[in-house]
């Protein structure tokens, strides 16, 4: 079946550029999270959504970063004004109340 | 500051069991033990989780010590697919909340 897909799958932006970066929940998941992900680090939180609510903003390192989910489905993290500490590895999970989270395979985004 | 500690790397042979230890001594009555996995360039991997009982799915063995303060993931024949980074993590199940992340255990199969 359909998992969670993000687009694009790698981005490469110069530095003051704003991207946006989008995630496909699997259908019917009420929850999504917005993590980010170091080089040979775990992940972290960045934001959580449930349906078209974001109850948890406290992950987002900076006001540049911006996520959004208007219909409760498709989600979008935006960045503006990118600097080369927020090249990662931005991960979009979904899920539901209760069970485990359900991993895209990321966007890995480099700014130069 | 995530809640578990576990070794940084792990080798293995191709087709023994490999054995994954988890230290979570601060772990509370209602939290829950999860395990995911991170192949290479891949979002992270749900494989198992519990509470005080032992667990088996077809992916892998979970094994909770009474205190509960610590806990071990089995693989029983470890395959070359299964060489990723290993994260433990305790979080209550019926939180909506985010996953607290440590560096994980990097697992090497060799074959």
């Amino acid at each position: 079946g359909a998992g969670v897909s993000q687009s694009p799958r790698y981005k490469v932006a110069k530095r003051g550029q704003d991207v946006a970066l989008r995630c496909d929940p699997i259908s019917g998941h009420v929850s999504l999270f917005w993590y980010q992900q170091a080089l040979g680090q775990g992940p972290e939180f960045l934001t959580y959504f449930q349906n078209e609510a974001q109850l948890d903003k406290s992950g987002l390192p900076s006001d540049r970063f911006f996520a959004e989910r208007p219909e409760g489905s498709v989600s979008t993290l935006k960045i503006q004004r990118t600097q080369q500490e927020d090249s990662a590895v931005y991960l979009c999970a979904s899920g539901q109340q209760g069970y485990e989270q359900y991993f895209g395979p990321g966007t890995r985004l480099t700014v130069t | 500051d995530a809640k578990t500690t576990q070794p940084t790397s792990m080798d293995c042979a191709e087709g023994r069991a490999a054995n994954l230890p988890c230290n979570h001594s601060t772990i509370s009555g209602n939290e829950y033990v999860y395990w995911y996995r991170q192949i290479h360039s891949q979002g992270p991997q749900y494989i198992i989780h519990g509470l005080k009982n032992n667990e088996t799915n077809e992916m892998a063995s979970l094994i909770i010590t009474e205190d509960r303060k610590s806990s071990t993931l089995i693989l029983p024949h470890a395959t070359l697919r299964d060489t990723a980074v290993y994260y433990c993590i305790v979080r209550l199940l019926d939180s909506n909340y985010q996953l607290i992340w440590g560096a994980g255990t990097k697992l090497i199969i060799k074959p």
